[in-house]
């Protein structure tokens, strides 16, 4: 069965610093990999999703992901913090063949410093 | 707009009482799911449909059941609500494989009292 490990539920960081969200996943099979983010009040939006192909992806609002198997690592990061990034955010799994399930993280809650 | 609905976005029961979440998607999609997220615990998966009659459980399936009678409509029944149930649900579909990535509803804010 596949799980999602996020380091941190509390992430801070200062307007314009470097943002890194980290997702560690296991999954029997090759993985597809996802970062969902939630604002206040406000249903789950995808940020990016890894299946196949290149392992660095971008996503929108300027994050990216790279997906490195020999670490399980799927970390989430964005160059400068822009107060409007204050938000949860979730890694996801769907593991094996012909299962859907999409499997969550507990989520890391990112806090942008002025 | 194509995505996914969900109704009501609010609810106050009380415990025992019965309701139907709804849920609704216009995409398509063969794959749909129901999730409950709670404070540090993330979204855990209550039950999932791959087609139009199928069905299984999930993680968390105690005191909830679904049907699936058509692609676009997946309710999700409390059969006799418990202050446990208090939380937030979220449906959400895609195609099959997740390939394309998963839509979600903007959820159902539960409260049982």
């Amino acid at each position: 069965a596949q799980s999602v490990t996020q380091l941190g539920s509390h992430v801070s960081v200062s307007e314009g610093a470097l943002v890194l969200l980290r997702c560690n996943y296991s999954s029997s099979v090759p993985p597809y990999l996802f970062w969902y983010v939630q604002y206040p009040n406000q249903g789950l939006q995808l940020l990016l999703k890894y299946t196949t192909g290149a392992t660095l992806v971008k996503g929108i609002n300027g994050f990216e992901a790279e997906f490195k198997k020999s670490e399980t690592s799927f970390h989430l990061t964005k160059p400068s913090a822009h107060m409007s990034d204050a938000a949860e955010y979730f890694c996801a799994v769907r593991g094996d063949f012909g299962n859907e399930k999409l499997t969550f993280g507990t989520g890391t809650r990112l806090t942008i410093i002025p | 707009n194509a995505g996914v609905t969900q109704t009501p976005k609010f609810q106050v029961l009380k415990t025992g009482q019965s309701m139907t979440l709804q849920c609704a998607q216009d995409m398509n999609h063969e794959y749909m799911s129901w999730y409950r997220q709670d404070p540090g615990m993330g979204l855990r998966l209550i039950h999932y449909s791959v087609g139009a009659g199928i069905t299984d459980q999930g993680e968390v399936p105690n005191g909830y059941n679904v049907s699936r009678s058509t692609t676009e409509d997946f309710p999700l029944r409390l059969l006799s609500a418990a202050p446990s149930q208090t939380s937030v649900y979220f449906c959400a579909s895609s195609y099959r494989a997740g390939v394309g990535g998963y839509t979600f509803g903007s959820g159902t804010r539960l409260t049982v009292v």
